[in-house]
């Protein structure tokens, strides 16, 4: 079965750094998607991506994030300079049509020190 | 406002017993997409089933069964015969057609099977 695949699964990294994280949606996929979790709590959305545009983001995603569809297969989330309350389980998602359910990826866990 | 509640943080049961996850919804959209999705301790997010707002179909898989009411807003998970290996978060999640089908997930509920 097509899976989501998301590099590093776990990535430790001091407050100021700038961090990607990488993802690799299901090939025949459009949409695609950034969602958090801190540990403990529920799992958010971040932004949505279309056409090789943000079509959507929450408040979360201030001007701190960004991402990027670099080479048609390769999907990233860079912070910029990470902070503390950056850590957090980062979640990968894609899905073919505009209806329906998303693939998650396994999870990147980001630990700021 | 929250657009889906899970009111139970934690549950235990004991190995075999059923058990019902509860999830209630919100939105005034008429085209939306419910959600169950299963995150055991190694964190990865398991997909268990999708519900469009039109199928009001309960729907049952093995031990796992879903009761979708629309009159309250409601899609509970049923696991009968709990096993060990039910041990997770189940979150149940939303996603609204005038969105952009982005999720919206409940706190969700910490399953504890004990042997």
């Amino acid at each position: 079965e097509p899976e989501v695949t998301q590099t590093p699964s776990h990535q430790v990294t001091q407050m100021g750094q700038e961090v990607i994280l990488r993802c690799v949606p299901i090939s025949n996929h459009l949409y695609f998607y950034w969602y958090r979790q801190i540990l403990g709590q529920k799992v958010e959305f971040l932004v949505s991506f279309y056409n090789n545009e943000i079509s959507e983001k929450s408040e979360i995603f201030d001007d701190q994030f960004s991402v990027e569809r670099p080479d048609g297969s390769n999907f990233t989330l860079k912070i910029r300079s990470t902070k503390l309350e950056d850590s957090a389980m980062y979640f990968c998602a894609s899905k073919a049509t505009g209806a329906g359910g998303y693939t998650f990826g396994s999870g990147t866990r980001l630990t700021v020190v | 406002a929250q657009k889906v509640t899970q009111a139970q943080t934690e549950i235990s049961v004991v190995e075999k017993e059923d058990v019902t996850l509860d999830c209630v919804y919100e939105t005034r959209d008429t085209t939306y997409y419910l959600f169950w999705y299963k995150q055991p301790p190694s964190g990865e997010l398991v997909f268990l089933i999708r519900r469009n707002s039109f199928d009001e179909q309960n729907e049952i898989s093995g031990r796992y069964s879903w009761n979708f009411q629309k009159s309250t807003s409601s899609f509970n998970f049923t696991i009968t015969a709990s096993q060990v290996v039910d041990s997770a978060v189940y979150f149940c999640a939303l996603s609204e057609a005038n969105t952009g089908n982005q999720f919206y997930f409940g706190t969700g509920t910490s399953l504890t099977v004990i042997p």
